[in-house]
């Protein structure tokens, strides 16, 4: 399975967007890039996902490199409730299993 | 979003029994469900993959005697772990992969199992 890297933390203040970092150099052309976010206790919720072109939707965006190595989640303005470990998966690719292997994502911390 | 419902959501036992943990899918069908397991400050690890009428699919290293895995319709699959002692205490948590959707998965609560 192809791995990603994150920072470990980011911190943002409150109502002020938040730019997620993904690297995933080992990229193949089938994987498809999720973001999932996990809030303590809980468990994981989906966010967003995309293939090659950037992706909207009511939760976040997702910005994709061209060449697909890198990608980011944008929160447009972060609430407290936003606070949790943001997860950046690769799956989809060739077998189609759809396994989700988590790394350790990166926790975000909102301050008000 | 769809919902994935999980239960119990907290659960404590006695050395040596086993409990079993319930993962359904209630507005939708899933062929494919997915088991996790959490420890404290750490991230989820994969145990296995349920596929509706088949055997489940386990990751390296899990064992597949001692968490048995069910998945006897579109909407429900089962994990007991048998003969639990403390080390299995853990925060278990199952998705669903919806048929229409199969990009997306989607996650219960998870349970909190503590055994004593």
């Amino acid at each position: 399975d192809a791995k990603t890297t994150q920072p470990n933390s980011m911190e943002s203040n409150e109502e002020e967007p938040v730019h997620l970092p993904c690297n995933h150099s080992t990229i193949s052309g089938t994987d498809y890039i999720h973001w999932y976010r996990q809030l303590p206790s809980q468990g994981p919720e989906y966010v967003i996902h995309g293939l090659t072109s950037n992706v909207n939707n009511r939760m976040a965006s997702l910005a994709i490199a061209e060449d697909r190595k890198s990608s980011t989640l944008i929160l447009h303005r972060a609430t407290l409730r936003d606070a949790a470990v943001y997860y950046c998966i690769l799956s989809g690719g060739s077998s189609n299993t759809g396994k989700l292997i988590f790394g350790q994502g990166t926790t975000l911390q909102v301050k008000p | 979003g769809a919902v994935v419902s999980q239960h119990p959501s907290w659960v404590i036992c006695k050395s040596g029994t086993s409990v079993k943990i319930e993962c359904r899918s209630l507005d939708f069908q899933a062929t494919t469900m997915f088991w996790y397991r959490q420890f404290p400050k750490q991230s989820l690890m994969l145990m296995a993959t349920s596929n509706e009428g088949s055997k489940a699919t386990y990751e390296q290293g899990v064992e597949k005697d001692k968490f048995l895995i069910n998945h006897a319709s579109l909407t429900l699959s089962t994990l007991t772990v048998t003969s639990a002692h403390p080390e299995d205490s853990s925060f278990y948590i199952c998705s669903a992969r919806e048929q229409l959707a199969k990009n997306i998965q989607y996650f219960g609560a998870g349970t909190r199992l503590s055994v004593l």
